[in-house]
């Protein structure tokens, strides 16, 4: 079965600085996705960005890029240049690509909190 | 392009109504998926349909139900509402063939047990 686990409920920020928000995975599935997910407090959830497990380099899109350390079965989300509208939950998330199951499975969440 | 739309935004209902909740997905989308979000909480795993068949469905009792309908939306029923079914229920969908697509989500029907 496939699992998420996020260790971090809440992390503080400055404004313009970089944060890391930790995921660390499990998965029997040789061939899988990593998502990262925003939700602002208005619920809706936006998609960030995706890395595959046979990508060989670390997926980048705009300030955000995931930091794929395969072995270490970890997926970290780094935001460069934090802004005030990067306050937001954050959810790392997981699919496996072959088997029958095809749903996503989230972690709980991490709270990001941008500060002036 | 429309997004994937949910209705009604919010929904208030008594303990032991029903709550039905509907779900339009992208265009060329066939699976549509169910999400529970309570309140602080992760997001739990309700149900999966693909081309009007339930696929999947989560640890969730059988009050829970819903379906597909041949144009691809999907509503969710809930029977015998229970207070903790209070929640943010998200629906989203997504493409079957290409497992590395990931969802597009709704904005969620905010339902509120009294």
């Amino acid at each position: 079965a496939q699992k998420i686990t996020q260790t971090q409920p809440g992390m503080f920020v400055q404004e313009k600085e970089a944060v890391t928000l930790d995921c660390t995975y499990d998965t029997s599935d040789p061939s899988y996705g990593l998502f990262w997910y925003k939700q602002p407090s208005s619920g809706e959830m936006i998609f960030l960005i995706y890395q595959g497990s046979y990508d060989q380099q670390n997926a980048t899109e705009g300030r955000y890029s995931l930091n794929f350390q395969k072995a270490r079965k970890s997926a970290n989300l780094v935001i460069s240049a934090s802004q005030l509208g990067d306050s937001a939950m954050y959810f790392c998330a997981m699919r496996e690509l072959t088997g029958t199951a095809s749903k996503l499975t989230f972690g709980t969440g991490t709270r990001l909190q941008v500060t002036l | 392009e429309a997004g994937v739309t949910q209705s009604p935004t919010h929904l208030i209902k008594t303990r032991g109504q029903q709550a039905t909740l509907r779900c339009s997905p992208i265009s060329g989308h066939t699976s549509v998926y169910w999400y529970q979000q309570a309140l602080g909480l992760g997001l739990q795993f309700l149900l999966w349909y693909d081309e009007g068949e339930e696929r999947n469905r989560g640890n969730f009792p059988p009050r829970f139900s819903g379906r597909q309908f041949p144009n691809y939306s999907s509503e969710l029923n809930v029977n015998a509402l229970e207070l903790e079914d209070s929640a943010l229920y998200l629906c989203a969908s997504s493409v079957t063939w290409d497992r590395s697509y990931g969802y597009t989500f709704g904005s969620g029907t905010r339902l509120t047990v009294v």
